[in-house]
């Protein structure tokens, strides 16, 4: 059964700063890798989506990288702005590829 | 493209009650999956249809949750009766294909009392 940990589950950062946001899982037998942020009151925003055969994918300030071999995937945020402020979730499909598991989330809060 | 519209986008019931949430896909989209999220957990699976036929509903908590896909368009999940612990955030979302992005709605908030 696949678990997925993120650390840390809370983060402030004053603007400006770029930073990395963690994702564990613990079965590698994933199809693809999706991270997501989710505004209060809103739906899930899909930010990248990372096949199992690739490393990484790269969206504007975004990176996200996914190392199948240790059970990691980051997401990066250069220069960070007030309005990345958001929950960041990292999902995985899984299950004969019909089901994602996701992590528990960071709640991200970058401050002016 | 429109997005995946899920309404109400709140609702406040009485333990015993019932309660339809309905979600309207992106037009095109064979798949359609719920999940949902309850207070302090991750947000979890409860089915996934391909077009009108349930492909898994593993994740469906009981049978006091029913859902159905009319025409393979629009999906509906029942909730009767409920129960407190029923309260959460339902989710949507739909792909053309099951590996592809998954579009969310914004989901619809349950709260039982």
């Amino acid at each position: 059964k696949q678990e997925v940990t993120q650390i840390p589950a809370a983060l402030s950062v004053p603007e400006g700063e770029n930073l990395v946001l963690n994702c564990s899982f613990t079965d590698s037998a994933i199809y693809n890798l999706q991270w997501f942020r989710q505004d209060p009151g809103k739906g899930l925003t899909s930010l990248l989506l990372i096949q199992s055969s690739q490393r990484e994918q790269t969206s504007g300030r975004l990176n996200a990288s996914l190392d199948k071999s240790s059970g990691r995937s980051t997401l990066y945020i250069a220069a960070s702005q007030p309005g990345d402020s958001a929950t960041y979730l990292c999902a995985f499909l899984t299950g004969g590829g019909n089901k994602l598991t996701f992590g528990t989330g960071t709640q991200l809060k970058v401050e002016l | 493209e429109a997005g995946v519209t899920q309404f109400p986008s709140h609702s406040v019931i009485e333990k015993g009650q019932t309660v339809t949430l309905r979600c309207d896909p992106i037009s095109g989209h064979d798949n359609l999956y719920w999940y949902r999220r309850v207070m302090g957990k991750e947000i979890k699976f409860l089915l996934h249809f391909v077009k009108e036929s349930k492909q898994d509903e593993s994740g469906m908590p009981n049978n006091r949750f029913l859902a159905e896909r009319t025409g393979g368009t629009y999906s509906t999940l029942k909730v009767q009766p409920a129960e407190l612990e029923d309260s959460g955030v339902y989710f949507c979302a739909s792909s053309q294909l099951q590996s592809r992005p998954y579009t969310f709605g914004s989901g619809t908030r349950l709260t039982v009392v």
